[in-house]
């Protein structure tokens, strides 16, 4: 089956622990994306990858990092939270230059 | 850059009532997505659109793009509980294809 995969899908931490959302994607889908989700703000994009070893800064990429080793995989880090990282974060992959977002479940994170 | 407004920001109705969600950009859509999101959850595709004038239906939902490729509408006949959640339209943003912007929802409520 097709399919993004977030881990973990809940968490809770304190400021200043660093933590990362593992993303895997199972369609060999180059281009990879970040997403959080805050109430009357909608989906802005942090971070994104075309490729292997490619990544690029989205709308609001400060406080995180990415990393694109292989294909598959494509972690957030967060190096030390703060409680304004609480957020929805999703992970998500398509196909290079074509087609629709395939979408994690998402990963609800809570920074006290 | 651009940006996607949605209309109505929300909506409820009668179980068996027909609706439309409108989806409207500031520039020229070269490639328009819809999206449902139960609450707090992963999204679910639902269409995508490309040439101008173009319509797609998937069951009760029929999806347009207007011919100037800067409006999309999203109807739902006879509407069902099934229905509700969160509609969300996405676009790549210009002509690349690095970032996919969303608009801010439209949250659906279906009384039985």
């Amino acid at each position: 089956e097709a399919q993004v995969t977030q881990n973990p899908r809940y968490l809770i931490t304190v400021t200043g622990k660093k933590l990362t959302v593992t993303c895997s994607q199972n369609m060999n889908h180059e281009y990879m994306s970040w997403y959080r989700q805050d109430p009357g703000l909608g989906l802005r994009q942090i971070y994104y990858s075309m490729n292997v070893e490619v990544t690029d800064k989205g709308d609001v990429p400060e406080g995180y990092k990415v990393s694109r080793k292989e294909k598959r995989n494509f972690p957030l880090i967060l190096e030390s939270p703060s409680p304004n990282q609480t957020s929805l974060y999703f992970c998500a992959s398509r196909r290079l230059n074509t087609g629709e977002l395939f979408f994690g479940e998402g990963s609800r994170l809570t920074v006290l | 850059s651009q940006e996607l407004e949605q209309s109505p920001q929300s909506l409820i109705v009668q179980e068996g009532k027909n609706l439309t969600i409108n989806c409207t950009s500031s520039k020229t859509l070269y490639g328009l997505y819809w999206y449902k999101q139960k609450y707090g959850e992963g999204l679910i595709f639902l269409m995508m659109l490309q040439k101008g004038g173009e319509e797609k239906s998937h069951e009760k939902i029929t999806a347009k793009l207007d011919e100037k490729k800067q409006q999309s509408s999203l109807h739902i006949t006879a509407s069902q509980p099934s229905h509700a959640g969160i509609y969300l339209c996405g676009a790549d943003d210009g002509a690349s294809y690095d970032k996919v912007i969303f608009g801010p929802g439209t949250s659906l409520s279906v009384i039985p």
